[in-house]
């Protein structure tokens, strides 16, 4: 069992729709990243968000802490192709200690 | 432009060689990070380092070793390559403390025939 669940493991979705890939925990973070990875390369990241509750915009893409640092989600408005990848939640149990990687989402926004 | 770079980018070579993936780092990071990832799936931590002449091995055993004898590079060496090892390899690289977040190389795709 994964430290980090990570909603759904894949979703094939046309452009132009919306989605919500979730990330979920029993235990506590101090703080959670996205990543985003693109065939044959490494992981890059998105966001960092450190307080429960918090709330980031990064263009089209939300991610949103829960308010127990627990879970956390992020949302995409209007998908484009240019969106496919492999999204990869992170979380650090205390500051300075290595991420804690979920199994990832396989987003595929067919044209 | 990547502060982080690993080579080679692609290699295959035959079982039983002795093989030294490199990675070396210009931001001064002291913790990085050796991931290994099967295409599209998750990433398993399989050594890491916290400054010079300290290595740790990750939570994915693994018959590769490391070593940390200058802060920019941290090599992984294979004695004897086997089929099973074919995989992507990952280095990442992040600065002590706070909540910074990994900076990846892109990797090297090895395939061991």
């Amino acid at each position: 069992t994964q430290l980090l669940e990570q909603s759904p493991q894949f979703l094939s979705i046309q452009e132009g729709e919306n989605l919500t890939v979730y990330c979920n925990s029993s235990s506590v973070f101090s703080s959670l990243q996205w990543y985003r990875q693109e065939p044959g390369e490494g992981p890059v990241l998105l966001v960092t968000v450190v307080t429960g509750g918090e709330v980031k915009k990064l263009k089209r893409l939300t991610f949103q802490f829960g308010d127990a640092r627990k879970d956390s989600s992020l949302h995409i408005t209007a998908a484009q192709p240019g969106d496919t990848g492999l999204y990869l939640c992170a979380g650090v149990k205390n500051a300075g200690n290595m991420l804690t990687f979920g199994g990832g989402t396989r987003l595929m926004v067919k044209p | 432009e990547a502060d982080i770079y690993q080579t080679p980018r692609y290699l295959v070579i035959g079982t039983g060689k002795k093989i030294t993936l490199e990675c070396s780092q210009t931001m001064g990071h002291d913790k990085m990070y050796w991931y290994q990832q099967d295409p599209g799936m998750e990433l398993h931590l399989i050594h890491y380092s916290y400054g010079v002449n300290s290595t740790e091995k990750g939570d994915l055993s693994s018959e590769s070793t490391v070593s940390r004898i200058r802060t920019e590079h941290f090599p992984l060496t294979l004695e004897s390559a086997r089929p099973s090892h074919t995989s992507q390899y990952l280095c990442a690289s992040r600065p002590t403390g706070g909540a910074y977040g990994y900076t990846f190389g892109s990797g090297t795709r090895l395939t061991v025939v």
